[in-house]
């Protein structure tokens, strides 16, 4: 595998569901980002990770949780989501220097969530 | 609050025409601008990144420039080819607080070539 990988790549699941949405990058990198893309609306970034510590939580609703074991692996556990989180979710992952500096994001092919 | 506008949001052109792209954005204290491609259904490929201290870069058929004091970026595509056809994302990244970048991206434009 090379690159940035996610599964499942389609989910469906009702309202009362758990699950999990995994993200693994193969690039070496060290920060991991989870963005969602919903219909006629940009890009959002939900969570950021540097270092396995969760840097950033762009007021992102507590039905998802997210967790980074090591530098490679992300995911995004899910539970008691609405129709309205139905959207394509996107994992990423860049460089991170602690002392500053600005990389570029490689994306993964995303995972479509649909929310009955 | 960083915001990012892509004109136009839809183009479709002949194949073989010249073709511009436009991003704009609001806070000029960017560290780089980075433009994606978007195949339907599918995750993003980068394109090009433009470091702040750049003017442009160029990757084959592509040429990216980058204004910040204008607050703006166009992504010049020559000989369009049907294989283009897609949605062309760009977004500006800037420090959101302690070692943090963000990303804010435009709700791009859907590119459509006709053989």
């Amino acid at each position: 595998e090379t690159g940035v990988t996610q599964t499942p790549r389609h989910l469906v699941m009702g309202m009362t569901n758990k699950k999990s949405l995994k993200c693994e990058q193969h690039l070496g990198h060290n920060a991991m980002y989870w963005y969602k893309q919903s219909a006629k609306k940009p890009l959002e970034l939900m969570f950021v990770y540097n270092f396995k510590e969760q840097t950033e939580n762009n007021s992102v609703p507590s039905r998802f949780s997210p967790e980074c074991p090591n530098s490679s692996h992300l995911f995004l556990h899910l539970h008691t989501l609405q129709p309205e989180d139905s959207a394509l979710y996107l994992c990423a992952s860049s460089h991170f220097l602690s002392g500053g500096g600005a990389y570029e994001q490689y994306f993964g092919p995303g995972t479509r969530l649909t929310v009955t | 609050k960083q915001e990012v506008t892509q004109i136009p949001a839809a183009l479709s052109v002949p194949e073989g025409e010249n073709l511009v792209l436009n991003c704009s954005f609001t806070d000029s204290a960017i560290y780089n601008l980075q433009w994606f491609r978007q195949d339907p259904g599918k995750g993003l490929t980068s394109l090009l990144l433009i470091q702040s201290s750049q003017r442009e870069q160029t990757s084959g058929r592509l040429n990216a420039s980058l204004d910040k004091s204008s607050g703006r970026s166009t992504l010049y595509i020559a000989a369009s080819q049907p294989g283009d056809s897609a949605t062309y994302l760009c977004a500006a990244q800037r420090r959101s607080g302690g070692s943090n970048y963000k990303l804010t991206f435009g709700k791009g434009t859907l590119l459509t070539v006709n053989p």
